[in-house]
């Protein structure tokens, strides 16, 4: 059975630090990775998707890599923001289970003024 | 503009009550998916459907029901069997395809009275 692991669970830094999120599954015979934004109170908000083929993903100041053989993920962040405040999920999309996304728990980012 | 519509936002359930989350997308996407979220913790399938009148149960179906009478609608209902139904609902849709993301709408958060 897929798991997926997200740490920490919270992080807290000052703005304009660069920060890495991290995330982990059990299972590596994967289609894909997707990282979601989620705010308080709202629903998730898709932020990249790395196929099993690909090995990052970049979008303005995120950047995500996979490392399937490994069963991790990154999400980098560069020069963060009070704004980026907020969860940030990842999900893994297996090759068993149709199309069913596995979730983590998430980590609650807060980036102080 | 594109994209998934969940109603209410909020909703309240007496004891022994059947209520029904609304759910449309105008994506024109195949597939449709409902997820529960309890505080601190990712998101876990509850049901999900690639085509009109088909769905398929996922991790934690007991309790709910749907129905996939239109392809761009995919209700979710919470019977009084589901003793602990206080969650954030979320749906979500997709494109049919293993390399497809998943978009999600705001959801909607269900409480007892």
């Amino acid at each position: 059975k897929q798991e997926v692991t997200q740490i920490p669970a919270a992080l807290s830094v000052p703005e304009g630090e660069n920060l890495v999120l991290n995330c982990s599954f059990t299972d590596s015979a994967i289609y894909n990775l997707q990282w979601f934004r989620q705010d308080p109170g709202k629903g998730l908000t898709s932020l990249l998707l790395i196929q099993s083929s690909q090995r990052e993903q970049t979008s303005g100041r995120l950047n995500a890599s996979l490392d399937k053989s490994s069963g991790r993920s990154t999400l980098y962040i560069a020069a963060s923001q009070p704004g980026d405040s907020a969860t940030y999920l990842c999900a893994v999309k297996g090759i068993q289970g149709a199309q069913k996304l596995v979730f983590g728990q998430g980590t609650r980012l807060t980036i102080n003024p | 503009d594109g994209g998934i519509t969940q109603s209410p936002k909020y909703l309240f359930r007496k004891e022994g009550q059947n209520v029904t989350l609304s759910c449309e997308q105008n994506l024109n996407h195949d597939a449709m998916y409902w997820y529960r979220q309890d505080p601190g913790q990712g998101l876990r399938l509850i049901y999900y459907s690639q085509i009109v009148n088909d769905f398929q149960k996922g991790d934690i179906a007991e309790g709910y029901s749907v129905s996939r009478e239109k392809k761009e609608s995919f209700p979710l209902t919470v019977t009084s069997a589901q003793k602990n139904p206080t969650a954030f609902y979320l749906c979500a849709s997709s494109i049919l395809g293993f390399d497809q993301p998943q978009h999600f709408g705001d959801g909607t958060r269900l409480s007892i009275l």
